[in-house]
């Protein structure tokens, strides 16, 4: 357990509204990511973060935008959410080390 | 594009049977194979990983075989217990230059029956 925790556990939320996912971590890990699940796609990659301000795109990408303002703190905002974001949102943390991804226990997102 | 493929999707074996979940990858820049495991309402975590210099790694149940010419790498779970039913996800990385991020399969529901 890499002391990783996401906020809001559970959201839902009508289409066109802005939403922020929070994602915590107490194990100074310098790597940080944002993944989405979604039934017969596994997990995919939306942004990571290499350092703070330091942040790239992932495989899918749009309508989600990042910031990291501290070591500990990576936050995914949808701009203006739609139905197809509907999703389970894992946020993990990478020490640099071991190469184990660990991951957060997940936001499940509901778009009406 | 998916970069990792994976099979089959859902699996069911019976209390000691023997689980096998493949996966095929595209991409020869990978340099390290994970497999994790979600159980339900939970986050992936990591099972047993694998590098592409050997074409093995056992760790207790658990076994990974890795052939490199074919681009594809197995999970084999002995003597399957209940209490491995769980969603097992195979995943791909190609190291720190590209963010250490990781690519992974589309996940194998296995549920193992008493």
């Amino acid at each position: 357990d890499a002391g990783i925790t996401q906020s809001p556990r559970h959201k839902v939320t009508e289409t066109g509204t802005p939403v922020t996912l929070r994602c915590h971590q107490t194990e100074n890990h310098r790597y940080m990511y944002w993944y989405r699940q979604d039934p017969g796609h596994g997990l995919r990659l939306i942004h990571y973060s290499y350092g703070v301000k330091d942040t790239d795109k992932g495989e899918v990408s749009d309508g989600y935008s990042v910031s990291r303002s501290k070591t500990e703190d990576f936050l995914l905002t949808l701009e203006s959410a739609t139905s197809s974001q509907t999703s389970v949102y894992f946020c993990a943390t990478y020490s640099g080390t071991s190469r184990e991804q660990f991951f957060g226990p997940g936001t499940r997102l509901t778009v009406l | 594009q998916q970069q990792v493929k994976q099979s089959p999707q859902s699996l069911i074996v019976q209390k000691g049977g023997i689980s096998i979940i493949n996966c095929a990858y595209e991409n020869t820049a990978f340099d390290y194979f994970p497999w994790y495991q979600q159980f339900p309402g939970k986050g992936p975590a990591l099972l047993i990983a694998i590098r592409p210099d050997v074409s093995e790694k056992k760790e207790g149940r658990f076994t990974i075989s890795f052939n490199k010419s074919a681009k594809q790498f197995s999970l084999h779970i002995m003597d399957s217990q209940p209490g491995d039913s769980a969603t097992y996800f195979c995943a791909a990385s190609m190291g720190e230059t590209s963010g250490s991020r990781l690519t992974f399969g589309e996940g194998t529901q296995l549920t193992v029956n008493p």
